[in-house]
């Protein structure tokens, strides 16, 4: 079974610095894919950044990009130049077999 | 604007009675995932379908259950509803079965009364 382990339940940011939100995981399989997800105060699930497990480079998507290191199971989200709409919940999460499972959030704010 | 479209976005109802949630998938997406998400468990994997086909389970509960018809829709159908049951409930879509780039809906906040 998948696991995914967020170790930060909360983060405080100055704007503009850039922010490492941690992430590792646990599987057996060799074939999965890693997600991270934006949950603003208004609830919606926005998609950032999707790392297949074969994927040799790292994944970008403009501000963010994903620290994979599959040795060391661990996927860690990258935001440059962090701003105050990144304020929010964010998910880690692995992809395998039909399930998408998520871990349980890393709540960052961003101060002015 | 993910593409997936849920649907009401809120609803209140009473304790025993049943609700149903429909989700649209983004156009040319074969595969729908449900989710609950209440406060104090993070994001629940609920049931999975491809192209009409139930393909996963997870921690659902025997009194929901879910259908994806022909033309990919899905509904969430919840039954002898309880306040427990209060909870933001999301579907996403996927193009296949490989759980590449899944979007989500805006979701619908279920609450119960």
């Amino acid at each position: 079974a998948q696991k995914i382990t967020q170790t930060q339940p909360g983060m405080f940011v100055q704007e503009k610095e850039a922010v490492t939100l941690d992430c590792t995981y646990d599987t057996s399989d060799q074939s999965y894919g890693l997600f991270w997800y934006k949950q603003p105060s208004s609830g919606e699930m926005i998609f950032l950044i999707y790392q297949g497990s074969y994927d040799e480079q790292n994944a970008t998507e403009g501000r963010y990009s994903l620290n994979f290191q599959k040795a060391r199971k661990s996927a860690n989200l990258v935001i440059s130049a962090s701003q105050l709409g990144d304020s929010a919940m964010y998910f880690c999460a692995i992809g395998k077999d039909d399930k998408i499972i998520f871990g349980k959030g890393t709540r960052l704010h961003i101060l002015p | 604007d993910s593409g997936v479209t849920q649907t009401p976005k809120h609803l209140i109802t009473a304790t025993g009675q049943r609700v149903t949630l429909r989700c649209s998938p983004r156009s040319g997406d074969l595969s729908v995932y449900w989710y609950q998400q209440s406060l104090d468990q993070g994001l629940q994997f609920l049931i999975q379908y491809y192209n009409g086909e139930e393909r996963a389970k997870g921690n659902i509960l025997e009194r929901f259950s879910a259908q994806q018809f022909p033309d990919l829709h899905s509904e969430l159908n919840l039954s002898s509803l309880e306040l427990g049951d209060s909870a933001l409930y999301f579907c996403a879509s996927t193009l296949d079965n490989m759980n590449t780039e899944a979007f989500f809906g805006q979701g619908t906040r279920l609450t119960v009364v």
